[in-house]
């Protein structure tokens, strides 16, 4: 399978704890997005690569969220002294850069309880 | 924020109905996206529309983008079980150079057999 892939798929933890989740894209793909899903909404954007570089991010992406793409292909998303209202699907996507459609393709998703 | 308001938000139905989606925003975007998301798994792209009173249509699936190009419609035919997702529909702008997705509030589907 070469979709997008991420990891853990499910996490538990309590308050306070911080955690980290791994997105692998698509291997030609050098976009790179991440976003925010509660139960039963629509994805909510939070931050934006081309390749090693953050080049947006959201107001959702609070100071104790940091994402990273070191190498320009896996990415981390880490939520420090995580809440409760942390909750939530996180998913990635990935993009070839095409200028005329670049469709962005889903992960399977990060589901983040926070106890 | 740009806002994609769908309606109705849940909508349960016996197989065989017809049922229609909609999709609306006060916003101009330069294509609409439709996505069906399965529980547990990510959003899975059905189609793009991009030209203003465009109509495609995949199998009893068929999808309209308003002529202004803010609001857009699915509507499905003869729905059967395997129909039964979250249907999003999402804005397409171009923002610092790729397409930024903005994502519609969601329509929660059940077709009951």
């Amino acid at each position: 399978d070469t979709g997008v892939s991420q990891d853990p798929r499910h996490k538990i933890t309590k308050r306070g704890q911080n955690v980290t989740f791994r997105c692998d894209p698509i291997s030609e793909h050098n976009r790179l997005y991440w976003y925010r899903q509660t139960l039963g909404q629509g994805p909510e954007f939070l931050t934006y690569f081309q390749n090693e570089a953050q080049l947006e991010k959201s107001r959702l992406l609070s100071d104790r969220f940091s994402a990273e793409r070191p190498k320009g292909s896996f990415s981390t998303l880490e939520i420090q002294r995580t809440e409760q209202g942390d909750s939530a699907m996180y998913l990635c996507a990935s993009s070839l850069g095409d200028r005329v459609t670049d469709t962005q393709y889903f992960g399977p998703g990060t589901r983040l309880t926070v106890l | 924020t740009q806002l994609l308001e769908q309606s109705p938000q849940f909508l349960s139905i016996q197989e065989g109905e017809n049922l229609t989606v909609y999709c609306n925003s006060s916003s101009v975007f330069s294509s609409l996206q439709w996505y069906r998301q399965e529980p547990g798994e990510g959003p899975v792209l059905l189609v793009t529309v991009v030209t203003g009173g465009e109509v495609k249509k995949l199998k009893r699936l068929t999808f309209q983008f308003g002529d202004a190009r803010k609001d857009s419609s699915l509507h499905i035919t003869a729905a059967q079980p395997g129909d039964t997702g979250l249907y999003l529909c999402a804005g397409v702008k171009s923002s610092g150079g790729y397409q930024k997705v903005t994502f519609g509030t969601g329509t929660k589907l059940q077709v009951i057999p």
